[in-house]
């Protein structure tokens, strides 16, 4: 079955635009997360939504930062004024629960240039 | 909180060495444990999970058990190989409001040498 898949593939773009990012979960997966890898780097969390409930937003590193999920399906990463230190990849995951445990599942990720 | 940490890479091996990769946790519930891999130029995968206390999860030869009175969940391989060079990901998942969620450690680089 198809996966979870993020466009665009690679993003350049110039200082000060924003920038949008998507998020194609696999169906049927109740939660998506948001992070960010930058080069050589670890995993930063940036967002987390859980089916209906309000989203954990608590890693978001600005408030030019924002994320939606519509009809608890998609979801949109959005970067206003982008700056270089922006640059990064970012990936998205989707998880599913069965048997009280939580198993993610991530996409290829969206490699952002902000020059 | 919850948190994760694993040792710090990157870790360079010959091929055919054998691999430790350290990760403790901390939780407050029964968290379920799991070993992600990020492959060069790919997307993080799953490569093992243990659900409860000295379970063992296992696969393509890397092993990890779930030791709860060490808060451990250390990834070993008995002889890697190159094409084992990739960053690998500790992580914990715990029940959390409305659902589960994951937290991951900081990544280990590893590199193989032929």
């Amino acid at each position: 079955g198809a996966g979870v898949s993020q466009s665009p593939s690679n993003k350049v773009t110039e200082k000060g635009k924003d920038v949008e990012l998507r998020c194609d979960p696999i169906s049927g997966h109740t939660a998506l997360y948001w992070y960010r890898q930058s080069l050589g780097q670890g995993l930063e969390f940036l967002i987390y939504f859980q089916g209906n409930s309000a989203p954990d937003k608590s890693g978001l590193p600005s408030d030019r930062f924002s994320a939606e999920r519509t009809g608890g399906s998609v979801s949109t990463l959005t970067i206003q004024r982008t700056q270089q230190e922006d640059s990064a990849v970012y990936l998205c995951a989707s998880s599913f629960t069965k048997g009280g445990v939580e198993t993610q599942y991530f996409g290829p990720g969206t490699r952002l240039l902000v020059l | 909180g919850n948190s994760v940490t694993q040792m710090e890479g990157p870790v360079t091996l010959s091929e055919e060495a054998f691999l430790t990769i350290n990760c403790t946790y901390t939780a407050t519930g029964y968290p379920s444990l799991f070993w992600y891999v990020q492959y060069p130029g790919e997307g993080l995968q799953l490569l093992l999970k243990a659900t409860k206390a000295d379970d063992k999860g296992s696969n393509k030869g890397f092993e990890a058990t779930y030791r709860k009175e060490t808060t451990s969940f250390h990834l070993e391989k008995g002889s890697v190989q190159v094409s084992d060079s990739a960053v690998y990901f500790c992580a914990l998942s715990d029940i959390n409001t409305g659902g589960f969620k994951t937290i991951f450690g900081a990544g280990t680089r590893l590199f193989v040498k032929a």
